[in-house]
């Protein structure tokens, strides 16, 4: 079974830019979530989504949207890029929604703001 | 406000030392405790604890959450070069995975 999938691996925008992040789950998972890492403050958690709603957002500023799509995958999209966002995105499936259900991340998008 | 605290952030030891991890946290509606190890890329899945006092094992390493006192421990016993990686633990509650800085451990030959 292949994994999550992420694309790109590596971006690198400017300030005021916006990006689009993409997310493939494990087949058969409807459940994608997004998190932010840096070094500083961890793994942060953005979103997460289950039959094309948003089931739970964490706290982070409007820029920061998704979306998933009837397949399952997702899209991430960050508007106005700060040099804040720099991170590493890391998107995570599961089988179902709900707090029983462990997540099976992806890789990654390491993206960069100039 | 949610809080997962991981000790300690760094950890140094030689090939064959056991080592313990530790992991607290202030959850409202705690549901389990996930424990992942991150190497360079994606943290890959260790141990999901709902029990208190229930040790969970794989190989080497082992688990255990107190639900009471709100910790969680991981511990790797005869550590090798392979296990050099950060290990996250994350609280659930209904809302989110509450992820804690990580402990990063560096296993030396």
């Amino acid at each position: 079974k292949a994994g999550v999938t992420q694309t790109p691996r590596y971006l690198i925008k400017t300030r005021g830019q916006q990006v689009t992040l993409s997310c493939s789950p494990i087949s058969g998972h409807r459940s994608v979530s997004w998190y932010q890492q840096t070094p500083g403050q961890g793994l942060q958690f953005l979103f997460e989504y289950f039959s094309e709603t948003q089931r739970n957002k964490g706290n982070f500023p409007g820029r920061f949207s998704g979306r998933q799509f009837s397949n399952s995958r997702s899209e991430m999209n960050v508007s106005t890029l700060e040099l804040g966002d720099s991170a590493l995105y890391l998107c995570a499936s599961s089988p179902q929604t709900g707090e029983l259900s462990p997540l099976h991340f992806g890789n990654g998008t390491r993206l960069t703001v100039t | 406000e949610d809080k997962v605290v991981q000790s300690p952030l760094s950890l140094v030891v030689h090939e064959g030392d056991t080592v313990t991890l530790n992991c607290s946290y202030e959850v409202t509606n705690f549901r389990s405790l996930l424990w992942y190890k991150q190497e360079k890329k994606a943290p890959t899945f260790l141990f999901m604890l709902t029990s208190s006092g229930i040790e969970k094992k794989s190989g080497r390493l082992s688990s255990i959450l107190d639900k009471k006192e709100l910790f969680s421990i991981l511990n790797i016993t005869a550590t090798q070069t392979g296990d050099s990686a950060i290990y996250l633990c994350a609280a659930v509650n209904p809302h989110a995975l509450n992820f804690g800085k990580g402990t990063s451990l560096l296993v030396t030959p």
